[in-house]
């Protein structure tokens, strides 16, 4: 299953709301994932299920979607969330990632 | 605390093998499925392989599928990736990760540890 993400680049402001898209190549249900990863630190998980926040992760961080498309929102951005982001997909093997979004000032 | 320490990474030149582990602690090692994921240098996330819990189902990936073996001993908490016929775009930081389990995630991951293949 292929996952597209857009943009692949996005250059935002503190205080924006940015919108980042995935899109699967098969209808994968709810069985997506989003993680945030700064360079040099492992992926972070974020959001699982398509849209519940992961226990720790500001609530200003929100999923949502099924079947093919997804998002990742984040309504007011901090300095801390320039970073990439990744889509997987966990509906069947092999799992697979988003080719990411890198978020910059 | 959950922890999941990568090891085992190191420079290796062509046509080789390496095997990396992965040591967990702060939870029940033996009741998590597990995954290993690489990033090459500047690029995107690939996952590479799935093991259950109790070692009995695996899956890997088509990249790799041949070249890779998955395994665990959930007696000593670790968990392993043996690597033969390394080749120069096997380069990658190799990540173990914990599977959440019951929701479409991996909730804990290791820091991580290089490989580089290289003459």
């Amino acid at each position: 299953i292929q996952l597209t993400q857009s943009p692949s680049f996005l250059s935002a402001s503190v205080g924006d709301r940015v919108t980042i898209t995935c899109r699967a190549s098969q209808d994968i249900s709810r069985s997506l994932a989003w993680y945030q990863q700064k360079p040099g630190i492992a992926p972070r998980l974020l959001i699982y299920t398509a849209s519940t926040l992961q226990s720790g992760v500001p609530s200003r961080f929100s999923g949502s979607g099924s079947g093919t498309d997804f998002t990742l929102t984040l309504s007011s951005l901090q300095p801390e969330d320039f970073a990439t982001y990744y889509c997987q997909q966990l509906n069947n093997y092999p799992y697979s990632f988003g080719q990411g979004t890198k978020l910059e000032i | 605390q959950v922890q999941l320490v990568e090891s085992g990474g190191g420079v290796v030149q062509p046509g080789r093998s390496l095997r990396l582990s992965c040591t967990a602690s702060g939870f029940i090692f033996s009741r998590y499925d597990m995954h290993w994921v690489r990033q090459a240098p500047g690029k995107g996330l690939e996952w590479l392989a799935f093991i259950s819990y109790d070692g009995s189902n695996k899956y890997y990936a088509d990249s790799v599928e041949g070249r890779i073996t998955m395994s665990r001993d959930n007696s000593e908490n670790t968990l392993y990736l043996q690597m033969n016929s390394l080749a120069p775009e096997d380069t990658a930081v190799y990540y173990c990760a914990r599977d959440f389990r019951w929701h479409d995630a991996f909730d804990f991951w290791g820091q991580g540890t290089m490989v580089t293949v290289s003459s």
